[in-house]
């Protein structure tokens, strides 16, 4: 069975950091690109940050580049979100999603973890 | 970025009734366009990629269309489980973008 289950969020105060991990179990981690997806409270889905399946090739939505840092350690079926520099509006449910298909960028996300609630406010 | 724009915002249905939801690119992203159903305090579940395959589990009253800029998602018979938030999504181009969600309530 698949699972995802995120850690790491918290309170923190802007210009803060926090690192969210996302723990994979049931599949071959390591060939999966990786996601992590947020969600604002009351808001819809917005697209993070996706790892390749060796975690050399990243992409970043433009309103975190710059500030967070998405890596994995396949020896340890973990996906990371360093956040720094935190703003109010980063406040969100942050999901980790594994890709439907192995070793390719394209594809819906089939799995999902439960999510990890990062508060940014002072 | 491509912009994904879904229509209606909110959708009033009766359960046994057919559901159509809509979702518009702001360019051509092929067939590349998955579909999300969220419920309250759940994470969103896939429901159909490539713009027509059922994920796995989906049940066949779930069905998706189109290619290119135009998609729809339709639900026939609506059953009690089916009120929820549906998003659509593209992956053709970076960043990923999702679509501003779909209420369907009775």
């Amino acid at each position: 069975e698949v699972q995802l289950l995120e850690s790491g969020g918290g309170l923190v105060q802007p210009g803060g950091s926090l690192r969210l991990s996302c723990a994979a179990s049931g599949f071959t981690f390591s060939s999966y690109v990786m996601t992590w997806v947020r969600q604002a409270p009351g808001k819809g889905l917005e697209w993070v940050s996706t790892v390749s399946t060796g975690g050399i090739n990243t992409y970043y939505a433009d309103s975190v580049k710059g500030r967070f840092t998405i890596s994995r350690d396949n020896s340890k079926n973990t996906l990371y979100l360093q956040m720094n520099s935190l703003r109010a509006e980063d406040t969100a449910i942050y999901y980790c999603a594994k890709l439907g298909s192995d070793n390719s960028w394209y594809g819906g996300f089939d799995y999902w973890g439960q999510g990890t609630l990062g508060t940014v406010s002072s | 970025e491509i912009v994904m724009t879904q229509s209606p915002a909110t959708l009033s249905v009766s359960p046994g009734e057919r559901a159509t939801l809509s979702c518009r690119a702001s360019q051509s992203v092929s067939s590349n366009l998955a579909w999300y159903q969220q419920k309250p305090g759940q994470a969103p579940r896939l429901l159909i990629y490539g713009a027509s395959t059922r994920a796995t589990g989906i049940p066949a009253r779930f069905s998706g269309s189109g290619s290119g800029t135009e998609f729809t998602l339709t639900i026939s018979s609506l059953q009690s489980e089916d009120f929820a938030v549906y998003y659509c999504q593209q992956y053709s181009n970076w960043p990923r973008t999702f679509g501003q969600g779909t209420k369907l309530e009775i």
